[in-house]
């Protein structure tokens, strides 16, 4: 089955700390890969998204991400990190012609000032 | 991005009774989705809800205990049907925005769910 594994459940930084979030995926086939973050008491929101071209793509807030595609991952990553960065990173993957998103189980970041 | 409402923000119920779950878009959108959270878990997608066609539901998901409305391209209700704790979960409606070849979807602020 398809499937996002994201392995860092729970990440604690300091502030200007760097980032950087796994994803791999199950899917062998043409995918887009997105991540999205929900800060505390918001809603979902997209960070940033790839479909074709670069694979190194960057997204809000100083984020990017680089596809991999013979490893499968996503990875995201952010060079220096904020107080404000703390939120639940998703990982989602939509696998070939298909609508569906498939997340992964999500990372809780906490940064400390 | 559209922007997406939902109703109600959270609720708490009792168990076997049903609540019925609103999505409103500020736009007309082809495809919405509701997708379920349970606690400390991912998003896991419960149906996808074309306007004008039956809702297709993934698997471990029926049309009995989820049944969905699609009246129009910018509304959609979820119904949470003969509830019991295990249904205690948020709630989420998303849209498809295609924009070219590219598919991104939004995402409301979702419906937290407490059932007794």
């Amino acid at each position: 089955a398809q499937s996002v594994s994201q392995h860092n459940h729970h990440v604690i930084l300091s502030e200007a700390a760097s980032l950087e979030l796994g994803c791999n995926y199950s899917y062998g086939g043409t995918v887009n890969l997105f991540w999205y973050v929900q800060y505390p008491g918001q809603h979902l929101q997209l960070l940033l998204k790839y479909f074709s071209g670069d694979p190194l793509v960057k997204g809000i807030k100083g984020f990017e991400a680089e596809f991999i595609k013979s490893k499968f991952s996503f990875n995201l990553r952010k060079p220096s990190v904020q107080w404000s960065d703390t939120a639940e990173y998703f990982c989602a993957v939509n696998p070939g012609n298909t609508d569906k998103l498939i997340f992964g189980t999500g990372t809780r970041l906490q940064v400390f000032p | 991005s559209a922007v997406i409402s939902q109703k109600p923000s959270r609720d708490i119920c009792q168990r076997g009774t049903s609540l019925t779950i609103q999505c409103q878009v500020d736009s007309q959108v082809t495809m919405m989705f509701w997708y379920r959270q349970q606690p400390g878990q991912s998003l896991t997608l419960i149906a996808t809800a074309n306007q004008g066609s039956e809702a297709t539901y993934e698997s471990g998901f029926v049309i009995d205990k989820f049944p969905i409305s699609r009246p129009n391209l910018t509304f959609s209700t979820l119904t949470v049907s003969n509830m019991s704790p295990e249904d205690s979960s948020i709630y989420l409606c998303s849209v498809e925005e295609v924009r070219g070849a590219k598919n991104i979807q939004y995402f409301g602020a979702g419906t937290r769910l407490s059932v007794l």
